[in-house]
């Protein structure tokens, strides 16, 4: 089922530190998924993205990793830095659907 | 060249009015979305259009009211407003429904006293 509104979890991390950011999706039936960056006072930023075929995709300085099994999604950052403090959502999709539910996301904070 | 633009950014209005949001898109994509995040940041789908064609409509007071006159525009009309109805509407879109790249526009919070 889709998730209710919960209290906001909030990730402190180090600058220079790696950030994992955690999801557990709700759907056994969803096939790919999908992070979104969403900075204080802008709209979501679509950051990477993976199909169930896949247990890891990897970008720039960020990482996704996919548990199928658990139905876990993680969202690593390396060296974080000042600028990717935001709240970070994970978003799930059924193939031969059209609509995408989003997680209740994570606040990163990044201390200095 | 702002890709996704929504307007007005803020609108504080009475409980029991009428509004419109406008969004527009300059990417050419073909697939656009109306998203209500709440003060918990609990982001959720209303609508989507495709080509003009409603493909998504979720559980949602038939107070609110998509309109896409093409496919480059797609507005929200809220009636009756409610303090409910008080959030941040998020327009958004994305090349063709399948995608999962949506390009989310800045915003409008709405205020309804």
């Amino acid at each position: 089922g889709e998730s209710v509104g919960l209290h906001l979890p909030t990730l402190s991390v180090q600058e220079g530190d790696n950030s994992i950011i955690n999801c557990a999706y709700s759907n056994s039936a969803s096939d790919y998924f999908i992070w979104y960056k969403q900075e204080s006072g802008k709209g979501p930023q679509f950051i990477i993205d993976i199909r169930s075929n896949m247990d890891k995709r990897q970008g720039q300085r960020v990482t996704v990793l996919l548990n199928k099994t658990v139905k876990h999604l993680s969202l690593q950052i390396a060296a974080t830095q000042p600028g990717d403090s935001a709240v970070y959502f994970c978003a799930e999709n059924t193939s031969g659907t059209y609509k995408y539910i989003f997680g209740t996301g994570t606040r990163l904070k990044v201390l200095a | 060249d702002t890709a996704v633009s929504q307007t007005p950014k803020y609108l504080v209005t009475q409980m029991g009015n009428d509004k419109s949001i406008k969004c527009e898109q300059n990417l050419g994509h073909d697939t656009m979305y109306w998203y209500k995040q709440d003060s918990k940041k609990f982001l959720k789908i209303m609508f989507s259009y495709n080509n003009k064609e409603l493909i998504i409509n979720e559980t949602v007071p038939n107070r609110f009211s998509p309109k896409s006159p093409d496919k480059a525009h797609l507005n929200l009309h809220i009636n009756s407003l409610e303090l409910g109805d008080s959030a941040v509407y998020f327009c958004a879109s994305s090349q063709d429904p399948r995608s999962g790249e949506q390009f989310f526009g800045p915003g409008t919070r709405l205020t309804v006293l």
